[in-house]
């Protein structure tokens, strides 16, 4: 069954606004991880906030973790065209051995 | 750095037809994963396997699907007979372990089944 479910399925925004996308799952984690896949493409690796972390940057980027409502946000902020793409949330369980969980993503339409 | 790569890129056959899709993973990245995706079930992952070894198949859908990786840079996932419903994109993956870290994805490839 599906971990990480995003929210809104679909965002359209105009290029230089800030986009945000939410995360929910289920259960505990050891981390949590945003990817983005370009239309044709592979999903690419963005960012990875651990469990015991609330908030983590990485440019345009910015991660925020609550693990007591179980939920993590994605905010790209001066949002470019470039920025078009699916995201998607996948969350890693604390076992070893058990692999990425990851959502449906959010399709995000960034107007120039 | 070469990232992982997969072929056919594209590949469109006959029902009833064998599918072998191809996948090198980056080099020295011990856990290997397939997925398939599609619009109505997005991301699934069909089978994992850590140091050349299958972990968990249980996203494997059904006994027409097989999954190898006879060594450290290969794996090669197999559909005989293929259905149209198999018509998806298929993505390889590989990370350095645990499985729970992250994942480089390749290019995929998009299969069709007439």
């Amino acid at each position: 069954s599906q971990q990480g479910e995003e929210d809104p399925q679909a965002l359209s925004i105009q290029e230089g606004e800030n986009a945000t996308m939410n995360c929910s799952y289920k259960t505990s984690i050891n981390n949590l991880q945003w990817y983005r896949q370009n239309s044709g493409r592979g999903l690419v690796h963005l960012i990875l906030i651990r469990s015991n972390e609330r908030e983590k940057h990485s440019g345009r980027l910015r991660v925020t973790l609550d693990t007591s409502k179980k939920s993590s946000s994605l905010l790209i902020t001066a949002s470019r065209a470039a920025d078009t793409a699916s995201y998607f949330c996948a969350t890693g369980r604390n076992s070893g051995n058990t692999p990425l969980v990851f959502g449906k993503g959010t399709r995000l339409s960034v107007i120039a | 750095d070469a990232g992982v790569i997969q072929s056919p890129r594209h590949e469109v056959t006959e029902m009833g037809q064998e599918v072998t899709l191809r996948c090198k993973p980056i080099s020295g990245h011990n856990s290997l994963f397939w997925y398939r995706q599609t619009m109505m079930r997005g991301l699934e992952l069909l089978i994992y396997f850590n140091n050349n070894v299958p972990i968990d198949d249980s996203g494997m859908p059904e006994d027409r699907f097989s999954a190898k990786m006879p060594n450290a840079s290969f794996s090669t996932l197999k559909i005989q007979p293929s259905e149209p419903r198999d018509s998806a994109v298929y993505f390889c993956a590989s990370s350095p372990s645990p499985p729970n870290q992250p994942q480089h994805f390749g290019d995929g490839t998009r299969l069709s089944i007439l």
